[in-house]
């Protein structure tokens, strides 16, 4: 039950764009087609933000995106705005587990 | 709207064992998968178990298996956490979250601090 892989942290500015990565293996990501996005603000619980590797609940802008490329998930967040620097962490169904990426701590400078 | 309420975070010592709550409303209860899911302060979230619809099939992280227990009252429309032995490593802010594959509603949190 390894945690998935995901950069400690990224930058963009506003109106850019930017992509996290979340690498597992063939028993997880690249296994199944149930990674998920959260995106979690200082003090807050988490939001879901991208389920089923590229679905958007309703409400979600979007402006976030999700895709898979064999055991690499990526979220990538276009027209970035103040509001979305955040926390951000991916997650994978892995058969009888669940297993988190380690976080995202993106900045919109 | 759903709606996912924890109680029963509290500072216990280590060895210790503390049962966790969560209220849930707004769904059918028995329909859906229910899940704990745990942050450390200052850390990411880990996954700590997951209880079926049916509340037939239980999983659990390898860090607290045999020592926590998940369970769910259909009746009261609450779920449990059973968190005996407890260590150091167990203090976080614990999350009932709804649903396994996809977890699209959160509880507030419940704090448990495992120290002496």
């Amino acid at each position: 039950q390894s945690a998935l892989t995901q950069p400690r942290s990224v930058s963009g500015s506003p109106g850019q764009s930017v992509t996290i990565s979340c690498t597992g293996t063939t028993s997880d990501v690249g296994g199944y087609n149930y990674v998920s996005w959260y995106q979690q603000h200082p003090g807050k619980a988490p939001k879901l933000m991208i389920y089923g590797v590229d679905k958007r609940p309703s409400g979600v802008p979007d402006r976030f995106s999700g895709s898979k490329s064999g055991n690499t998930a990526s979220l990538t967040i276009s027209g970035l705005q103040a509001e979305d620097e955040a926390d951000y962490y991916c997650c994978s169904y892995a058969g009888s587990h669940v297993v988190f990426g380690g976080g995202t701590m993106l900045t919109v400078v | 709207e759903v709606q996912l309420v924890e109680s029963g975070g509290a500072s216990v010592q280590p060895g210790g064992s503390l049962r966790l709550s969560c209220a849930a409303s707004g769904f059918t209860f028995s329909s859906y998968a229910l899940t704990w899911v745990r942050q450390a302060p200052g850390k990411g979230l880990e996954w700590v178990s997951t209880i079926g619809g049916s509340g037939g099939t239980t999983y659990y992280a390898d860090s607290v298996k045999g020592r926590f227990t998940i369970s769910g009252d259909i009746s009261k429309n609450t779920l449990y956490l059973q968190m005996n032995s407890l260590r150091a490593e167990d203090t976080a802010v614990y999350y009932c979250v709804k649903g396994l594959v996809k977890f699209d509603s959160w509880g507030q949190g419940t704090l448990v601090t495992v120290s002496s």
